[in-house]
């Protein structure tokens, strides 16, 4: 079965850096590895809806990554394919960044569990 | 993209019928003809979960209560019969327009 899992969250000072991973299993069942698709992080602000972060391509098309503009300079998407894990390096956080922390594939087919990042002084 | 939804709330009675309406500000419709409509449901405390993609194609393990329906920019949600685990909140998504985008959500809770 296909899991991911979404670690790293916390509670941080705004100006602070957090690296949140996600960690992938069970992708191979379907004949496509962690390295075929493109991975997406999403968040969720309290009480809010879901807003998407970025996305890291596969190595297939460029492993090149795409930001929305609210974390564009301060957020880097990156993937270890090797170890089946995806990165989200937080920079610069602000209080507007709590949310709670989303990955998911490129088919939206599997979510993580989340994970919390609050920033607060 | 745009994505709204209607309504925001929606008071259902179990057993009854129940109807998402989801309005996109450009056709969904792909280059390559498909049609990247999808909806979720998320539970308090919980991950989004997907039900439907491509309009109306439900997903391995959902009740065949759960129908999507559309085309275009206009597109629905059905739940034939709502039961007492279908509260929580339905998200419509596209994924034709870069970038994948949710629309606002519709909460689903019980009279």
């Amino acid at each position: 079965e296909v899991q991911l899992v979404e670690s790293g969250g916390g509670l941080v000072k705004p100006g602070w850096s957090l690296r949140l991973s996600c960690t992938a299993s069970g992708f191979t069942t379907s004949g496509l590895t962690f390295g075929d698709y493109a991975m997406s992080w999403y968040r969720q602000a309290p009480g809010k809806g879901l807003e998407w972060v970025g996305f890291v391509r596969s190595k297939a098309y460029g492993g090149t990554t795409e930001y929305a503009a609210s974390v564009k300079g301060r957020f880097t998407i990156s993937r270890d394919d090797s170890k089946s894990i995806a990165y989200l390096q937080m920079n610069s956080l602000e209080t507007e960044d709590t949310a709670v922390y989303y990955c998911t594939r490129a088919t939206f087919d599997r979510w993580g569990q989340g994970t919390l990042v609050t920033v607060s002084s | 993209v745009v994505m709204t939804q209607s309504p925001l709330s929606l008071p259902v009675t179990l057993g009854q019928p129940a109807s998402i309406s989801c309005r996109s500000s450009q056709s969904l419709v792909h280059t390559d003809g498909d049609t990247y409509l999808n909806w979720f449901h998320q539970r308090p405390g919980q991950s989004p979960r997907r039900l439907i993609y491509k309009v109306s194609n439900r997903d391995s393990g959902v009740p065949d209560r759960f129908s999507g329906s559309g085309s275009g920019t206009d597109f629905t949600l059905r739940i034939s019969r709502v039961e007492a685990e279908d509260v929580g909140v339905y998200y419509c998504m596209q994924g034709t327009h870069w970038p994948p985008g949710f629309g606002p959500g519709t909460k689903v809770e019980i009279k």
